[in-house]
């Protein structure tokens, strides 16, 4: 079965900083991969989708993820972050075939002015 | 286009007692999946609903059960309530059936349920 690790568990960043929100998954077969968004006390949003074809994966509000097979990773990446983009942030990832998602425990990361 | 809707938004139970939860999802879509988000946990897998029949189901003792309808809304229900249920429970819809294929699920704002 697959899991997914999200190495941090809080992010904290200055505001127009870069910021990478790393994800590792674990699995023997293909996948599928999700990058959501939870804002405080709403339900999560999809940032982003790796399915096939290109590995780096433009998503919304200028996140962009990168696929690499051979690390297991699909890391999260913002070249400039705003206050706005405080959240929480879920990896995750689905085997190929008639599997739900598998959530990590989520980033929370905190953009300081 | 009206999003996943889910109601009630918040509720207090007492330990011992039943809970139902409703979703609507968004218009046009025939699956429904649902998930408990804890603090400890993070988000675990309850089931996935298509076509009125249970297709998928996570590790959840009994007490979790759900339904969908011909109209594709969904309801859960949890018997005989113990602490460890309170969470958020949200409930997600896609266009088909398959989280696995790659369907994108759209996630409701939650069911905050606090068990005392």
């Amino acid at each position: 079965a697959q899991s997914v690790t999200q190495l941090d568990s809080q992010v904290p960043v200055f505001e127009e900083a870069p910021v990478e929100l790393r994800c590792n998954y674990s699995s023997s077969v293909s996948v599928y991969l999700f990058w959501y968004v939870q804002y405080p006390n709403q339900g999560l949003q999809l940032l982003l989708k790796y399915l096939s074809g290109s590995t780096l994966v433009k998503g919304i509000n200028g996140f962009e993820a990168e696929f690499n097979k051979s690390q297991t990773s699909f890391h999260l990446r913002k070249p400039s972050v705003h206050i706005s983009d405080t959240a929480e942030y879920f990896c995750a990832v689905s085997e190929v075939g008639n599997t739900p998602l598998v959530f990590g425990k989520g980033t929370r990361l905190s953009v300081i002015a | 286009k009206a999003g996943v809707t889910q109601t009630p938004r918040y509720l207090i139970k007492t330990r011992g007692q039943q809970v139902t939860l409703s979703c609507s999802p968004i218009s046009g879509h025939r699956s429904v999946s649902w998930y408990q988000q804890t603090p400890g946990q993070g988000l675990q897998f309850l089931f996935e609903y298509f076509s009125e029949t249970q297709r998928n189901k996570g590790n959840f003792p009994g007490r979790f059960s759900g339904r969908q309808f011909s109209n594709s809304r969904s309801e859960m229900n949890v018997s005989t309530l113990e602490l460890g249920d309170s969470a958020l429970y949200l409930c997600a819809s896609s266009l088909e059936f398959g989280q696995g294929l790659g369907n994108t699920i759209y996630f409701g704002e939650g069911s905050w349920l606090t068990v005392v």
